[in-house]
């Protein structure tokens, strides 16, 4: 059974700090990690792919993966009131077909 | 990105009713496009992957008739949740993919309550 897993939370920062997210895989053969957004009642929103070991950064945001030990990371820079929602992490791989397993995602406050 | 729309963005029925989601790629054309489930706190779960023009692929675990898929064209995926209880309440949301390796697009997604 592949699994993704993610502390579920609440993770609380005050504002402007920097929001640390983690997350790890079962399947060493995963090839593609995501990080989606989701607020309440709302459908998951993508902000961040990586594809290769090391960081990647996009704005505030840098996702960081290290494939040997199974780890992907997300930490969020000047972090925002509007910051606040739930974070899914997402691992990609092909097995019969792309498959994409979701973790049950971390809830993040950001305190004004 | 590309803008995938879900309709009704949410629905109340009866227990023992049928009810119709749809699933379009407003943009673009998507031959595949995956259906998922999501319960209060829980991650989203993959039900089943609607091919255009034949059979869709259904996750282990889910009623193939009980979840009916239709992906009548390159635009349109449709869900049906045949004879609905209230074990079906849920946020239902529908995806399509990107141009790179298991990048996905959302929908709104649709929250069915079942009385």
């Amino acid at each position: 059974q592949k699994e993704v897993e993610q502390n579920s939370g609440p993770l609380s920062v005050p504002e402007g700090a920097i929001a640390s997210l983690n997350c790890t895989y079962s399947d060493r053969g995963s090839q593609s990690f995501f990080w989606y957004r989701q607020y309440s009642g709302k459908s998951p929103e993508l902000i961040m792919s990586i594809y290769s070991n090391g960081d990647k950064e996009d704005g505030r945001f840098t996702a960081q993966l290290n494939k040997a030990s199974q780890y992907v990371s997300l930490l969020i820079r000047d972090s925002q009131p509007s910051d606040s929602a739930t974070y899914l992490c997402a691992v990609g791989g092909y097995t019969g077909g792309f498959k994409t397993i979701f973790g049950a995602g971390t809830r993040l406050f950001v305190k004004a | 990105g590309a803008v995938v729309s879900q309709h009704p963005s949410r629905v109340i029925c009866k227990s023992g009713t049928s009810v119709k989601i749809e699933c379009r790629s407003l943009d673009f054309q998507a031959t595949t496009m995956f259906w998922y489930r999501q319960f209060p706190k829980q991650s989203l779960m993959l039900m089943a992957t609607s091919n255009e023009g034949s059979k869709a692929t259904y996750e282990q675990g889910v009623e193939k008739d009980k979840f009916l898929i239709n992906h009548a064209s390159l635009t349109l995926s449709t869900l049906t949740v045949t004879s609905a209880h209230p074990e079906d309440s849920s946020f239902y949301i529908c995806s399509a993919p990107g141009l790179a390796d298991n990048e996905q697009f959302f929908g709104p997604g649709t929250r069915l309550t079942v009385l």
